[in-house]
């Protein structure tokens, strides 16, 4: 099974930071990989798929960027609303896997 | 409105067996591909077994395999697991999301609960 790691697992930050999150795959996957947001109590809603493409209606302050191995998803400046947790999931072969997921706090 | 409810979770036993089901609705629900994911309290998400349009092909998370069984009723518009032999590490909110193109799960049902506990 491909193996996603994102990092960091936790981060601190404040209104208006630019902050970056990575995604690297155990091997490679193209750009077969999504990011989804979710906030306490509500399922996970997709934000990037195709590594990069955004979804409609995702905030253009949300990008994604990568292939192969490494993915990076970067939110150009936090707004209130942002702080939850961020998870990468391949889905370039079966069985499908997401990362352990990181969670952005405000600091 | 895309919409995706699931009802059928509970508390059941170690060892019971419980049947998930996920309504469709807003979408022609027989074009979609469609997936279980879980979160267990306070863990990450785990993608759990994918259903293919005329469930011809089915493929399962070696967690769940041999004791989960996808299935789906397309007239019904209506995505299905039993959950068979269930243990402790099943605990979880169960969703169910649909396969768009480029494979992203989009959109979500909000979920139910299944609690293993004796």
């Amino acid at each position: 099974a491909i193996q996603l790691t994102q990092s960091p697992s936790s981060l601190s930050a404040s209104v208006g930071d630019r902050v970056t999150i990575t995604c690297r795959a155990s091997q490679g996957i193209d750009t077969a990989l999504a990011w989804y947001q979710q906030k306490p109590g509500n399922p996970p809603k997709l934000l990037i798929y195709d590594a990069s493409s955004l979804q409609s209606g995702v905030p253009s302050r949300f990008s994604g960027s990568g292939s192969g191995t490494d993915f990076t998803l970067t939110i150009s400046s936090l707004q209130p609303e942002d702080f939850a947790s961020y998870y990468c999931q391949q889905s370039n072969s079966f069985p499908l896997t997401f990362g352990g997921g990181t969670k952005l706090e405000i600091k | 409105e895309v919409q995706l409810v699931e009802s059928g979770g509970g508390l059941v036993q170690p060892g019971g067996s419980l049947r998930l089901s996920c309504a469709g609705s807003g979408f022609s629900f027989s074009d979609y591909g469609m997936n279980w994911v879980r979160q267990a309290p306070g863990k990450g998400l785990e993608w759990i077994s994918y259903i293919s349009i005329s469930s011809s092909t089915v493929h399962y998370a070696d967690s769940v395999k041999g004791r989960f069984t996808i299935s789906r009723d397309n007239v019904k518009n209506s995505l299905y697991l039993q959950m068979n032999s269930l243990r402790v590490e099943d605990t979880a909110i169960y969703y169910c999301a649909r396969r768009g193109y480029y494979d992203r799960f989009d959109p979500w049902g909000q979920g139910t609960l299944v609690t293993v506990s004796s």
